[in-house]
C-alpha cells in the first residue's frame, strides 16, 4: 500500500525556536496535502491544504505566518512553526492524496519547553 | 460545527461484547470512509463506502452506508483489546477538496 513518511516522530524545542516537519510520500505523486493538528483523546482537525507549486489553503483561526507551509514537489510537503511556544505543543499529522484516497503519516510529537 | 457528527464519543467495553458507532450528518455525500487510529500513530483506512445501503464487512468489522448516503455505521463483532482506538469517519475528498473527520469514537476494549 501506499506509504507517506513523516519526520521526525517526536521532536522537543525551545520556546521562541522553529520546527520543521516533513511529510513525504514514498510510493506515488501526492497532488495534496493535508496538515492536521491533534490534541489529546480528540480528533483531528484540519490546519491546511497544500497543494503542489500553489500557496496552502488554511483553515479558519490557523495562522498562516506562524504554521508555513511548502509543498515543493509532489512528494514533499513541510510544515514550519515558527518561534514555537508551548501553547503549540501538539500531536501534529499530514495526510498524503491520490486519487480519491488519503494516507497518512506517523505523525510528529512536538513539545516546546 | 463539525461536518459528521460521531455517537458515542467514548466507549469502553469488555473484551467479547459487541458494539456499533454511528456517523451521521445532513449533507448527502458520493461516499465515507472509516479509519482507525492508535496513540502516538497515524490515521489508517478501515473501508470506503460507496452506494447507498452497501454493507461491507472486514473481518469482525461490519460497515454500513445509509441508503440516503448522509450516515454510516460500523459494528463490531466480539471486540477484542486489539480494536481500541479512535475510529473517524470522513466523507468523500470532493467536498470542497478537503479531508476532513468527524469529532470521533475513542474505543476501549478491557480485557
Amino acid at each position: 500500500g501506499a506509504v507517506v513518511s513523516q519526520h521526525p516522530s517526536r521532536v522537543i524545542c525551545k520556546s521562541g525556536t522553529s520546527v520543521k516537519i516533513e511529510c513525504r510520500s514514498l510510493d506515488f505523486q501526492a497532488t495534496t496535502m493535508f496538515w492536521y493538528r491533534q490534541f489529546p483523546k480528540q480528533s483531528l482537525m484540519l490546519m491546511a491544504t497544500s497543494n503542489e507549486g500553489s500557496k496552502a489553503t488554511y483553515e479558519q483561526g490557523v495562522e498562516k505566518d506562524k504554521f508555513l507551509i511548502n509543498h515543493a514537489s509532489l512528494t514533499l510537503s513541510t510544515l514550519t512553526v515558527t518561534s514555537a511556544h508551548p501553547e503549540d505543543s501538539s500531536f501534529y499529522i499530514c495526510s498524503a492524496r491520490t486519487g480519491v484516497l488519503a494516507f497518512f503519516g506517523q505523525g510528529t510529537r512536538l513539545t516546546v519547553v | 460545527t463539525q461536518l459528521l457528527e460521531q455517537s458515542p464519543q467514548f466507549l469502553s467495553i469488555q473484551e467479547g461484547e459487541n458494539l456499533t458507532v454511528y456517523c451521521n450528518s445532513s449533507s448527502v455525500f458520493s461516499s465515507l470512509q472509516w479509519y482507525r487510529q492508535e496513540p502516538g500513530e497515524g490515521p489508517v483506512l478501515l473501508v470506503t463506502v460507496v452506494t447507498g445501503g452497501e454493507v461491507k464487512k472486514l473481518k469482525r468489522l461490519t460497515f454500513q452506508f445509509g441508503d440516503a448516503r448522509k450516515d454510516s455505521s460500523l459494528h463490531i463483532t466480539a471486540a477484542q483489546p486489539g480494536d481500541t482506538g479512535l475510529y473517524l469517519c470522513a466523507p468523500h475528498m470532493e467536498y470542497g477538496n478537503k479531508l476532513v473527520f468527524g469529532a470521533g469514537t475513542i474505543l476501549r476494549v478491557k480485557s
